[in-house]
This record gives C-alpha cells, structure tokens and sequence, in this order.
C-alpha cells in the first residue's frame, strides 16, 4: 500500500498570499497518477489537480500541481477567502487507492 | 455534467447490512472507461477507500482488503447505478459514505466526480 503523507498538518495564512502543500509517497507513483482535491465543511471532495499537474476543469490557474516519483505539490497563489479548506493528496497509481491525511488552510 | 445520487438509510444496526445505492446522471455505468468507487470519511480513518467496480468487457470488482470478506459492489444497468452493500458492521463502520466516478477521458485526462456523501452511523 502506498502510504501518502502530506505536510504541514495546518497552515494559517492571510487572503493573498501564497502556499505551497506537501505529498510525499511511500513509493514511487507511477504514471504521476497523483490529485488534489479540496474539501470544505459538509462537502465531498472536489477534484483540482489530476495527474499530477492538470487542472480540472472548472479550476482557476492560481492552483498549480507538480512532482514527480515520490514528491508532489501543490500550489496556490494569492489565497481568495472561498481557497480556506482542507487540501488532500490521492495516488490512483496502485490500489488500494490511498489518500494523505489532509492540510487545512485557515485563516490568520 | 456527470452527477451522482447517493442513497439509503443512515442508521444501522450492529451486525446488520449496510446498503448504500449510487444513481448515475450523465454517464453511463457500462462506460468502458470509467470506474465506480466507495470512499468513507471518518475521523479515525481520513478517506478510505473500500473498493470499485467497472466494465471493460466483461464486469470487474476490486476490493480493499479490510473489507474484502464484508464487501459487495454490484453494478444495475438497468437502472444506471451502483450499490455498496457492507455486511455485519461494527460501530466502527460508522462514516460518511461517498460514491465517486473515476478515470480517463479519450484526451488521457483524469476525471472524479463525487456523490453527495451519506453519513451512517452503526448504532443499536
């Protein structure tokens, strides 16, 4: 099982900065079949980021994905208030598929 | 616009079966290139997933192994949708269920679309 552990467990920043989230595989993710997703209070996930570093459609360009093998990120510039939520990371490389424990963006 | 009706009872009790129905608008659940999963949230366990199933020819299931032996998805082509049925459930089954839509279109891209989720609690 790939085990995905995603860094820091809580952020606190103010509207219009910029963060950079953290997931890092146990073992390589093949294909880069990496997402994010961002989960708000009472909501299912909502896709951003598929294989790595292609937006889903709908997704506005400041959420940016890269990595590669064992390391990903994800980027968000010039926080809005509506991007403060929780952030998690998902390998669809090898089943069972796994999912990182979360990043929560709050504000400052 | 894929969308994904959840269904079914949000109480259940110790030991009984837990049987949750997924309804597809938009696609299809023959869909050779998508696949059609169970996800729980809990507190104690994050996003679980529990297993799929998906057609490519013939009809597939994957399961996770911690509940392999309790686990069944099943798909309804004539109804276009998808169950999840978890048998002898322990309080610890309790948890928002949530079915989800994945895969690849025909440009390599990824896809995800997720029901509204449905909180079971396992409770005498």
């Amino acid at each position: 099982e790939i085990v995905l552990t995603q860094s820091p467990g809580t952020l606190s920043l103010s509207p219009g900065e910029s963060v950079t989230l953290s997931c890092r595989a146990s073992q390589s993710v093949i294909n880069k079949y990496l997402a994010w997703y961002q989960q708000k209070p009472g909501q299912a996930p909502r896709l951003l980021i598929g294989g790595a570093s292609s937006r889903a459609t709908g997704i506005p360009d400041r959420f940016s994905g890269s990595g590669s093998g064992t390391d990903f990120t994800l980027t968000i510039s010039r926080l809005e208030p509506e991007d403060f939520a929780v952030y998690y990371c998902h390998q669809y490389a090898a089943l069972p598929y796994t999912f990182g424990q979360g990043t929560k963006l709050e504000i400052k | 616009q894929v969308q994904l009706q959840q269904s079914g009872p949000g109480l259940v009790k110790p030991s009984q079966t837990l049987s949750l129905t997924c309804a597809i608008s938009g696609d299809s659940v023959s869909n050779n290139r998508a696949a059609w999963n169970w996800i729980r949230q809990s507190p104690s366990r994050g996003l679980e997933w529990l297993g799929r199933t998906y057609y490519r020819s013939n009809w597939y299931n994957d399961y996770a192994v911690s509940v392999r032996s309790r686990i069944t998805i099943n798909p309804d082509t004539s109804k276009n949708q998808f169950s999840l049925q978890l048998n002898s459930v322990i309080p610890d089954d309790t948890a928002v269920y949530y079915c989800l839509r994945d895969g690849h279109d025909y440009s390599n891209y990824f896809f995800a679309d997720w029901g509204q989720g449905t909180l079971v609690t396992v409770s005498s």
